[in-house]
């Protein structure tokens, strides 16, 4: 079993749809990570979250340490936002992150 | 926009050659990360650097090494390439900012296919 798990895997929508994207962890962390792949390969950093909640743009992520889980939403959804959507996190005392498998979306107009 | 960069972004090759994957980030950080990634996969670590003079293995790294000369500059080599190196890696940094906030910065990827 992962240490990290992500649903769905696959996800598909039409534009304008509200969408979240759900990571639950089985270890303790100091941070968890949503980060964006696009088809090629090039992944962006969206969030670091340790607590609470972060908004940037369309683009909200929340986290519930107790209950080890974070979800990524994103309101008016648009085809550009198509992409996986990876959550990663970092257990206690170590640089390294895990890595979800990743949350494929496609959003058709 | 990140300036990571990584060369060369395609690379087939025979069984048993030598290759060296470069990959080089203007931001200053320290902390550089290689990782593997099989379509549709999870990210793997396959070493990690604190800074200049620092190497650390990750998941899967008893097939490669890595050097840190220089600050900028963190290579992947592959002593012998088999089929089963075929994948894509990917190489990271990332910048702790004085509010905890740490942001990730990757590298466009190197794709590898070994015949």
């Amino acid at each position: 079993k992962n240490e990290v798990e992500q649903s769905p895997q696959n996800l598909t929508a039409q534009e304008g749809e509200f969408i979240t994207i759900n990571c639950s962890y089985s270890v303790g962390i100091s941070a968890l990570h949503w980060l964006q792949q696009h088809p090629g390969g090039g992944i962006v950093s969206l969030f670091m979250l340790s607590s609470g909640k972060k908004k940037h743009g369309r683009l909200i992520a929340t986290i519930n340490i107790q209950e080890k889980h974070s979800s990524l939403h994103i309101t008016a959804s648009h085809p550009r936002d198509s992409a996986v959507y990876i959550c990663a996190v970092r257990a206690y005392n170590t640089d390294k992150l895990i890595f979800g498998t990743g949350t494929r979306l496609q959003v058709f107009p | 926009e990140a300036d990571i960069y990584q060369t060369p972004r395609y690379l087939v090759i025979g069984t048993g050659k030598k290759i060296t994957l470069e990959c080089s980030q203007t931001m200053g950080h320290d902390k550089m990360y290689w990782y593997q990634q099989d379509p549709g996969m999870e990210l793997h670590l396959i070493h990690y650097s604190y800074g200049v003079n620092s190497t650390e293995k990750g998941d899967l790294s008893s097939e490669s090494t890595v050097s840190r000369i220089r600050t900028e500059h963190f290579p992947l080599t592959l002593e012998s390439a088999r089929p089963s190196h075929t994948s894509q890696y990917l190489c990271a940094s990332s910048e702790y900012l004085t509010s905890g906030t740490e942001t990730q910065y990757f590298g466009p990827g190197t794709r590898l296919l070994v015949l």
